[in-house]
């Protein structure tokens, strides 16, 4: 069952930050947020995850709502490679994940 | 450290056959899974290994699908009577523990071309 819902596509000028939404308003509190991006005919890269805190890393931010109903995944000097479909994902189950179809990201020269 | 990797990458084969999708893991890792995704769509659960058993199978679409692991590393899914249907990227994850707040590490994937 999808937990997420996310916009079908998006568009990012390049060098320009990308902020990608998520909705997960049915997300318990113990249930992380996962952020993926598959560059085509490429398998799932992790990109980051959190819980209740916002989380930076090497790739991105990962900025979660404090009733953590929603996140924004951002991305903060898009590049060309950067293109890619982003996926949002609560899981269910154990560790399960549901991908839906995702945003896919255009950055544009 | 080496990733997930799966062979053979590509499988072509002909309806009715019988097909094997090796994975291998992460090194140390006990959680294994196995994703299908058909064309223009996300990734679909399959079923879930914890070291040698299947913790969940409900992603299997029928009973011609079937996945092993059985010393708790290597994993295949096997998948009898191949149908045209069948026809995906199989794509396999490992992840250290398998519970909440767990990484998924994924292969590169399995494209099968069902003739």
């Amino acid at each position: 069952d999808a937990k997420t819902t996310q916009p079908t596509s998006m568009d990012c000028a390049e060098g320009r930050a990308a902020n990608l939404p998520c909705n997960h308003s049915t997300i318990s509190g113990n249930e992380y947020v996962y952020w993926y991006r598959q560059i085509h005919s490429q398998g799932p890269q992790y990109i980051i995850h959190g819980l209740k805190n916002n989380e930076t890393n090497e790739m991105a931010s990962l900025i979660i709502t404090e009733d953590r109903k929603s996140s924004t995944l951002i991305l903060p000097h898009a590049t060309l490679r950067d293109t890619a479909v982003y996926y949002c994902i609560v899981p269910w189950g154990g560790n399960q994940f549901y991908f839906g179809t995702g945003t896919s990201l255009t950055v544009i020269p | 450290g080496a990733g997930v990797s799966q062979t053979p990458s590509n499988k072509v084969t002909e309806k009715g056959k019988y097909v094997e999708l090796r994975c291998d893991p992460i090194s140390g890792h006990t959680a294994l899974y196995w994703y299908r995704q058909s064309l223009g769509q996300g990734p679909e659960f399959l079923i879930y290994f914890q070291g040698t058993g299947a913790a969940d199978d409900s992603g299997l679409p029928n009973d011609r699908f079937f996945a092993v692991r059985p010393e708790g590393s290597v994993s295949t899914l096997k998948i009898q009577r191949t149908e045209r249907g069948d026809s995906a990227v199989y794509l396999c994850a490992s992840s250290p523990y398998g519970g909440g707040g767990d990484t998924q590490y994924f292969g590169p994937g399995t494209r099968l071309t069902v003739l």
